[in-house]
């Protein structure tokens, strides 16, 4: 069975660094996707990102970038310049065979930028 | 703009009077998904319609029913709400189940209260 682990319930940044959230996955399909969403205080799941598990290279959306690390498992997301509208729960999420294709998530982390 | 739209946003509901939350979509995606989530926790899949085929996931209880009577509308209907059953109930659609590729479209989310 599919499964996506986030090992940071939360995390700090300084506006305008940069911050990596982690997200590692264990599947046995050889085809899947990657997603990243960002959910606010006020509950809407919004959509940040995406990486096939055949994309050649790392998928990168403005200030949003996936690590996409095939071997190791792991599509960590890359925000760069952080902004105070950043802070926000971010969940890591796959779809593939092994879940009949439903989107799973990972139990997401909290990410508070400070001024 | 197309989208998804949950009503209401909040819902105070008492304890075992049966209350409805409706979702439409303005998408004409064939795929239409019900989530809860609670508290700091990941949205955990309750059913999904394929088209008008409903799939229940194996352990969504009894209390909650699903109704799609078209392709834009799809209700949650809770038949007899307790204490646990306040969360955050998420509407979301996609174009179709067995693909990698899209993620899924999210409303805005209805937060139930049950007093």
């Amino acid at each position: 069975a599919q499964k996506i682990t986030q090992t940071q319930p939360g995390m700090f940044v300084q506006e305008k660094e940069a911050v990596t959230l982690d997200c590692t996955y264990d599947t046995s399909d050889p085809s899947y996707g990657l997603f990243w969403y960002k959910q606010p205080s006020s509950g809407e799941m919004i959509f940040l990102i995406y990486q096939g598990s055949y994309d050649q290279q790392n998928a990168t959306e403005g200030r949003y970038s996936l690590n996409f690390q095939k071997a190791r498992k792991s599509a960590n997301l890359v925000i760069s310049a952080s902004q105070l509208g950043d802070s926000a729960m971010y969940f890591c999420a796959m779809r593939g065979m092994d879940s009949s294709y439903k989107l799973i998530f990972g139990s997401g982390t909290r990410l508070l930028v400070r001024p | 703009d197309a989208m998804v739209i949950q009503n209401p946003r909040y819902q105070v509901t008492q304890f075992g009077k049966p209350v409805t939350l409706s979702c439409s979509q303005t998408l004409n995606h064939n795929v239409m998904y019900w989530y809860q989530q609670k508290s700091s926790q990941a949205p955990k899949l309750l059913f999904h319609y394929y088209d008008k085929d409903f799939n229940n996931e194996a352990d969504t209880p009894d209390n909650f029913q699903s109704r799609r009577p078209n392709t834009s509308f799809c209700f949650l209907d809770i038949r007899s709400p307790g204490l646990g059953d306040a969360a955050m109930y998420l509407c979301a659609t996609s174009r179709e189940t067995r693909t990698l590729i899209y993620g899924y479209t999210f409303g805005s989310g209805t937060r139930l209260t049950v007093v």
